[in-house]
């Protein structure tokens, strides 16, 4: 059971570039979601999403765009990529059939972007 | 806006003291979750407590709720090497993890 998987691991852009941060899971769980997490700053919410065909905007969207086709993908569009983009990525995914309470958000491994 | 503030941000201790590690808000939260995570992985759960006042103990790490529902702390007691990580609180709202907010984790080393 792979869980989350995330990739690529690693990632250097360059101002104004595009790129797909892929994300896809196993479990069948309906909620995915994108956080970023830099130094000082802790996990901050990007997108999210409740099912397929459904997303909603975390604490901070701009700059990214998310799609959710299927109950397995959740990519993440980096448009035109900045300097201030420069962060650890992480995907999670939430089954929202067991009891809300007790059940874990499960990360994948993350991806290492730097943006020059 | 940051809603939960964790302290400290970095602890360096040697291996069998004891910790404490606080997560504040003025917000209340249906439920708080703690994570660790370690370097190159994404957090994984260690507890969720729902109950003001709740406290739950998992081997060395003992996990209390504030009555009410707005602070929570993690003891560790006789620190071990394997402890080391990143420790995240993060909070729910509606009973849901739609938009857990976490806090910006404290950074623990135990030395041997």
């Amino acid at each position: 059971n792979a869980g989350v998987t995330q990739t690529p691991k690693f990632q250097v852009l360059k101002t104004g570039q595009s790129m797909t941060l892929q994300c896809a899971q196993d479990m069948n769980h309906e909620y995915m979601s994108w956080y970023r997490q830099d130094p000082g700053m802790g996990l901050r919410l990007i997108h999210y999403s409740v099912g397929a065909g459904i997303t909603d905007q975390g604490e901070v969207p701009n700059g990214y765009n998310v799609s959710r086709s299927t109950t397995e993908d959740f990519p993440l569009r980096l448009l035109s990529a900045a300097p201030s983009q420069t962060s650890v990525y992480f995907c999670a995914s939430w089954d929202t059939g067991a009891s809300s309470y007790n059940s874990p958000l499960h990360f994948g491994n993350g991806t290492r972007l730097t943006v020059t | 806006t940051q809603l939960l503030e964790q302290s400290p941000q970095f602890l360096s201790i040697q291996e069998g003291e004891n910790l404490t590690v606080y997560c504040n808000s003025s917000s209340v939260f249906s439920s708080l979750q703690w994570y660790r995570q370690e370097p190159g992985e994404g957090p994984v759960l260690l507890v969720t407590v729902v109950t003001g006042g709740e406290v739950k103990k998992l081997k060395r790490l003992t996990f209390q709720f504030g009555d009410a529902r707005k602070d929570s702390s993690l003891h560790i007691t006789a620190a071990q090497p394997g402890d080391t990580g990143l420790y995240l609180c993060a909070g729910a709202r509606g009973g849901s993890n739609y938009k857990l907010t976490f806090g910006k984790g404290t950074l623990l080393t135990v030395n041997p």
